[in-house]
């Protein structure tokens, strides 16, 4: 069954430095979602990507955050200038259309120290 | 703005059953769907409800009741592995996002 691919399974950076977070969705979906889980904490939605653009963000993707689909299977998230407060487990997601369920890939582990 | 309420914990027993509840606050209400995450593991999808009504996918269902504001899952025949836990979220008319609620750590005992 296709499924989304993250890497890296854990990233650890000291705070200040840049992160970049790569997904590769499942190949015939559209739709690509960044969301995080604090530790013991709820999922959250951080943004939507759709047709090479953002479509939808949450008060969270500030300017700190970035995404980009540099060719045609990888999709990214970069942190620039990590806080500590960005430790999470960040999830990539894809689904075929609005209506159709987000899928999730197994998460990046990011640790700032 | 939104709001889910789930429990925090639901314990049972192999073979029974259990069910799960959501209540959920939130203009242009337009579906909820239920994911399960083992520790450390990725949100798995497991149903979907945008109209009122049961949906039933093998041991595991799930509920709407969009006057009440309401739905749950059901797991039946419950093993082991089904420990985990369960989250509801919602999606709102125009929004892609889906809302996660602070989900439900179901304990399943021999």
């Amino acid at each position: 069954e296709p499924e989304v691919t993250q890497t890296p399974s854990h990233q650890v950076t000291q705070m200040g430095q840049e992160v970049i977070l790569r997904c590769v969705p499942i190949s015939n979906h559209l739709y690509f979602y960044w969301y995080r889980q604090i530790l013991g904490q709820k999922v959250e939605f951080l943004v939507s990507f759709y047709n090479n653009e953002i479509s939808e963000k949450s008060e969270i993707f500030d300017d700190q955050f970035s995404v980009e689909r540099p060719d045609g299977s990888n999709f990214t998230l970069k942190i620039r200038s990590t806080k500590l407060e960005d430790s999470a487990m960040y999830f990539c997601a894809s689904s075929e259309g609005t209506d159709q369920p987000q899928h999730f890939g197994d998460g990046t582990r990011l640790s700032i120290l | 703005g939104q709001s889910l309420e789930q429990p925090s914990e639901v314990t049972a027993v192999e073979g029974a059953i259990v069910q799960i509840n959501c209540t959920y606050q939130t203009s242009g209400f337009y579906g909820l769907s239920w994911y399960q995450q083992h520790d450390g593991g990725a949100p798995t999808f497991l149903s979907y409800n945008a109209l009122d009504g049961l949906e039933e996918t093998g041991r595991f269902s799930s509920f709407l009741s969009r006057s009440d504001s309401y739905g749950y899952l059901l797991l039946q025949e419950l093993q082991m592995k089904d420990s985990a836990s369960y989250f509801c979220a919602v999606r709102r008319r125009g929004f892609q996002k889906l809302v996660f609620g602070t989900g439900t750590r179901l304990l399943v005992s021999p």
